[in-house]
């Protein structure tokens, strides 16, 4: 089956580092993507994998291991608008056949 | 990137009722997705529509309930029928490009609320 895990809620100060975990199980993987979404609003992409390692972009950073079906996102410096949730997804398939798997998301609240 | 408009933002409608749901891209693409967000969850495909053919729908969501509609490479719509207090959610629309490295983008998203 397809299953993707991470954290319901997390709590983080500001100007503090966090680190967002994501397990996948997936029949297929063409890369796993790290999106924010704010309440009301569409999700908006942070960050992409497809290769094992790490991806940094600016305060956010994103890692992979394919053998462990494994990734975290990394925020540095929070601020209080990280507050959102954060979604972990993997691209199933290729061509028409591709779809992306969604996690239930992260909660993250940054407190003064 | 791609900008799509999505439209109606929000509505409020009558349960037995139907409510279709637009899309429009600012570019050609292959496929097109429609997800539903209900409350605090993530997102969850409903179908997805490719220009020229029947959408796919996933396991749980059936063409009578959620006809789509692609005339073009541009343009989609996704229906909500007979409405019941339980369809209430976001309905968000989504494209992306087939190369491997491309995010997926999506519409602002429909508040629908049935009472």
């Amino acid at each position: 089956g397809q299953n993707i895990d991470q954290p319901t809620e997390m709590t983080a100060t500001e100007g503090a580092i966090v680190q967002i975990n994501c397990t996948y199980q997936t029949s297929g993987f063409n890369g796993l993507f790290w999106y924010q979404q704010h309440a009301g609003e569409a999700p908006t992409f942070l960050s992409y994998n497809v290769l094992d390692g790490l991806e940094e972009k600016g305060r956010f950073s994103s890692f992979l291991s394919r053998s462990k079906g494994y990734s975290y996102l990394l925020l540095k410096e929070l601020q209080m608008k990280d507050s959102a949730s954060y979604l972990c997804a993997v691209r199933d398939g290729a061509g028409n056949n591709r779809k992306l798997i969604w996690g239930l998301g992260t909660s993250l609240a940054v407190n003064p | 990137s791609a900008v799509i408009s999505q439209k109606p933002s929000r509505d409020i409608c009558q349960r037995g009722t139907s409510l279709t749901i637009q899309c429009q891209v600012d570019s050609q693409v292959t496929m097109m997705f429609w997800y539903r967000q209900q409350p605090g969850q993530s997102l969850t495909l409903i179908a997805t529509a490719n220009q020229g053919s029947e959408a796919t729908y996933e396991s749980g969501f059936v063409i009578d309930k959620f006809p789509i509609s692609r005339p073009n490479l541009t343009f989609s719509t996704l229906t909500v029928s007979n409405m019941s207090p339980e369809d209430s959610s976001i309905y968000l629309c989504s494209v992306d490009n087939p190369g491997m490295n491309t995010e997926a983008f999506f519409g602002q998203g429909t508040r629908l609320t049935v009472v």
